[in-house]
């Protein structure tokens, strides 16, 4: 099955930008998708990346995504405090029946 | 609103006691799932459901069972808990497959001493 791995935190000061990375397995995958989790909620989708492109603006927010290397990350800009939380990656499998998620990146924003 | 519903949002019980976890969508979604976070080991797939009286085994069914028989309800049943069973669980829906955006319940943490 799919395999998704991602490191689990990562520190940044607010104002800097952040890059969080994920790797996945199968490349059979269509679809990619950052989720984010706040303090004592459930998951909420943030963006999510067709195979077929490279990447994806959405204003702070800019998904990469390299199909060779099965590499997807996803960077904040100019990162604020209320963007601390877990941030989870998420591939679909081939039969679009199951998203396997990646173990979650905690991202902590210093003031 | 829309929402996904999970009931109750804590339970500490004993081995061996059968529960019941509740989960509500009131969307009309298709798609319902039940995942369990771990520390670590981010959110793992116990059971989903593509539609009515369609349930399907995720990637940690062992343990759980699950009923879709009205397409708002997907209840988690556990029917001897044990301690490994502790864990946090989110209910989730989607409008026709987990490919679409999947909307989360606020969570039931559950402890089996």
């Amino acid at each position: 099955g799919e395999d998704v791995e991602q490191s689990l935190f990562l520190s940044v000061r607010e104002g800097d930008s952040s890059v969080i990375n994920c790797t996945y397995t199968d490349s059979s995958s269509t679809y990619l998708y950052w989720y984010k989790q706040e303090p004592g909620a459930g998951l909420q989708l943030l963006t999510y990346i067709f195979s077929n492109m490279d990447m994806k603006q959405d204003q702070r927010l800019t998904v990469l995504l390299n199909k060779k290397d099965k590499h997807l990350s996803l960077r904040i800009a100019d990162t604020q405090t209320g963007d601390s939380a877990i941030y989870f990656c998420a591939a679909i499998n081939n039969a679009g029946n199951m998203l396997t998620f990646g173990g979650g990146t905690r991202l902590m924003v210093k003031p | 609103e829309a929402q996904v519903t999970q009931n109750p949002r804590y339970l500490i019980t004993v081995t061996g006691k059968k529960l019941t976890v509740t989960c509500s969508q009131n969307m009309n979604h298709e798609y319902m799932s039940w995942y369990r976070q771990d520390p670590g080991l981010g959110l793992r797939q116990i059971y989903y459901s593509m539609n009515v009286e369609v349930t399907d085994k995720g990637d940690v069914p062992e343990g759980y069972k699950v009923s879709r028989k009205e397409k708002r309800n997907f209840p988690l049943i556990l029917e001897s808990p044990s301690p490994n069973q502790t864990s946090l669980y989110f209910c989730a829906s989607s409008a026709l497959a987990p490919g679409y955006e999947q909307y989360f319940g606020p969570g039931t943490r559950l402890t089996v001493t």
